[in-house]
């Protein structure tokens, strides 16, 4: 069974301190990324990496980082937690290359920061 | 650029009648499209996705979605609602010319009344 596994369901955070949240998918996908959902907004792409050691910013990036050192782990950084960054993280991952391929999803990390 | 528009924010129907999400998308080229569904405190799960060999598409639930190119659109319907169905759905479109990235609707949130 083909998986996205993210490290924490829930995370609870204070203002200021640097988050780690953590991806890691089996399925050798060259693509990874990280969305934020908040209600009424659908998912938006933080950052996706295409390949190790590559990343692009999506269309939210900002006070958002991430590190792709392996193949099968993406990890996504807040320099310096503030409560607008409370929010749904999902991990996603997806082959390249073939039309029609589908993303992977992770379970989700709620993270709450107070 | 590719985007999808999902039309309606909610969506609510009678246990056993008819479900209709409606999502209209934008692309420069033959799109790649999809439908996932999102329950409760789940992640997203694939229902169905175009494949351009047939405009009709069958998914997993009784699902369905046809791919109209006159109209930009890519509906999902689903015969009969079960209050299983009762969930958040997303159109997705992805680019195969940016690494497959995948753009998202803001979602459709379904309620099926007993």
């Amino acid at each position: 069974d083909v998986k996205v596994t993210q490290s924490s369901r829930y995370l609870v955070k204070r203002t200021g301190e640097k988050v780690f949240l953590e991806c890691v998918q089996d399925m050798d996908h060259e693509n990874m990324f990280w969305y934020r959902q908040d209600p009424g907004l659908g998912l938006r792409l933080i950052y996706f990496s295409y390949d190790v050691k590559m990343k692009e910013k999506g269309d939210i990036p900002e006070g958002y980082s991430v590190s792709r050192e392996k193949k099968e782990r993406f990890s996504l950084i807040l320099e310096s937690a503030s409560t607008n960054q409370t929010s749904m993280y999902l991990c996603a991952s997806s082959s390249q290359g073939a039309s029609n391929t589908e993303a992977f999803f992770g379970q989700g990390t709620r993270l709450t920061v107070v | 650029a590719q985007s999808v528009t999902q039309l309606d924010s909610h969506v609510s129907v009678s246990e056993g009648t008819p479900v209709l999400l409606r999502c209209n998308y934008s692309s420069s080229y033959s799109p790649s499209l999809f439908w996932y569904v999102q329950h409760p405190n789940k992640g997203l799960q694939l229902l169905l996705k175009y494949t351009s060999a047939a405009t009709l598409v069958k998914g997993i639930n009784g699902f369905e979605a046809e791919f109209k190119k006159s109209e930009t659109s890519f509906h999902l319907t689903k015969p009969s609602a079960h209050m299983s169905d009762a969930a958040e759905y997303f159109c997705v479109v992805s680019d195969l010319f940016n690494f497959n990235k995948f753009y998202f609707g803001s979602g459709t949130k379904l309620n099926v009344k007993p």
